[in-house]
Formats: C-alpha cells, structure tokens, sequence
C-alpha cells in the first residue's frame, strides 16, 4: 500500500519561514493537498492540487510537489499556525501522511 | 455556506456496530463532482480515512476496514451513514464526515464535520 511520510515535529520562530516536508514513491505523478488541524478542530484544508490556496488561507501559505516530495511552505510563520499538518493524496485510496507538529516559538 | 452534521451514539460495546450520519446542509448532496466521505482519528493520534459514498451509491472503502465497513446514503434527506461491525477499543476515535471533491481521480475534502467522539467499552 501507498505510504505519504512526514517528519513528527517541526520548529520554527515568529516571522521566519517554516518547511514541512511529505513524501511519496513518484510523488510528483499524484495531485497533493495539505490539512492544518488545531487542538479540539476539525482540519481545515490550506493548500489544494499541490499548490493551490482555498479562498480564506492567507497568502503565507504555499505548496509545491516534485520528485518524491511534496513541501508545505508557510512564510513569514505567526503564532496561530502551530498546529499540526496533514498532507494527502491519492493512490487507489485516500491516503494521509503521519501529520508534522509545527510549533512556533 | 455548506455545513456536515455527524450524529450518532457515543459510546458502543465491543463486539457490537458503530453506526453513525452526517447529514448535509446549505448545499446539494448529488452534484456529481463530490463524494462523500468519513475520516476517523485515534485520540492523540493521525487521520485515517475510512471510505467514501458518491450519492449514487458507490462505495469504495480502505483495505484494512473493508471487511467491517459499510456507507450508505439517503439523498432525500441529505444524509450519509456509516456502519463499522465488531467494535473494538481501537475503533474509539473522533469520526469525521466530510465532502471530496472529485476531478479524474477523488482528490480533496473541502469541508468536515465538527467530529464526534466514539468510545467503545463495555
């Protein structure tokens, strides 16, 4: 079965730029989203079709997907988006990567 | 604005089926660009998801929990159900339902429900 691999933890300090990392055998051929999730929420979709913003998600955030990973990328990082993130895509079935917890401190 | 509702007993006995719906609202539950799915996560755990329903009836489900799974949809009332058969702790979770937008293959889901906590015990 198709596996999506995501480091456990990442860190990153208020207004810098934070990277978390999903990967995939040829991960470049399937399309990819990412999900934030706040403690207590449901997750919210943040990046669509590897690279695409849904209405309402700031700008900080972006997407890109080549070779075997797909990177989540989310500038100028403020406080309310730690969280932890998701990334998914499809291979036969819907497949969801371990989730990064992304604090900002 | 679209909004999924699930609802559903919060607590089940072992051995026995967890049964829940979602039911939608603001929004039409037979577009044929959308699926409808369910998504569960463990306490202190990831995303898992379970499987989908297109609203005329297509199913298609994860490998491990197919042989326990089924979801079924009312397009009359805007709802969708799931039904997971002999429980077990490891089946105590948040359930989520949620929409997937669907290109030449299922994509993403784009809105969710606000979850509902299942524990199984005795």
């Amino acid at each position: 079965s198709y596996e999506l691999t995501q480091p456990p933890s990442a860190s990153v300090s208020p207004g810098q730029t934070a990277s978390i990392t999903c990967s995939g055998d040829k991960l470049e051929d399937k399309y990819v989203c990412w999900y934030q999730q706040k403690p207590g929420q449901s997750p919210v979709l943040v990046i669509y079709q590897d690279s695409r913003r849904p209405s309402g998600i700031p700008e900080r955030f972006s997407g890109s997907n080549s070779g075997n990973t797909a990177t989540l990328t989310i500038s100028g990082t403020q406080a309310m988006d730690e969280a932890d993130y998701y990334c998914q895509a499809w291979d036969s079935t819907v497949v969801f990567g371990g989730g990064t917890k992304l604090t900002v401190l | 604005q679209l909004q999924l509702q699930e609802s559903g007993p919060g607590l089940v006995k072992p051995s026995e089926t967890l049964s829940l719906t979602c039911t939608v609202s603001g929004g039409s539950i037979t577009i044929g660009s959308y699926h409808w799915g369910w998504i569960r996560q463990p306490p202190g755990k990831g995303l898992e998801w379970i499987g989908t329903i297109y609203y005329s009836g297509s199913t298609y489900y994860t490998p491990s929990l197919k042989s326990r799974v089924s979801i079924s949809v009312d397009t009359s009332k805007k709802q969708f159900s799931l039904k997971l058969s002999s429980v077990t702790a490891a089946d105590t979770a948040v359930y989520y339902c949620a929409r997937q937008i669907v290109g030449t293959t299922p994509l993403y889901f784009d809105y969710w429900g606000q979850g509902t906590l299942v524990t199984v015990s005795s």
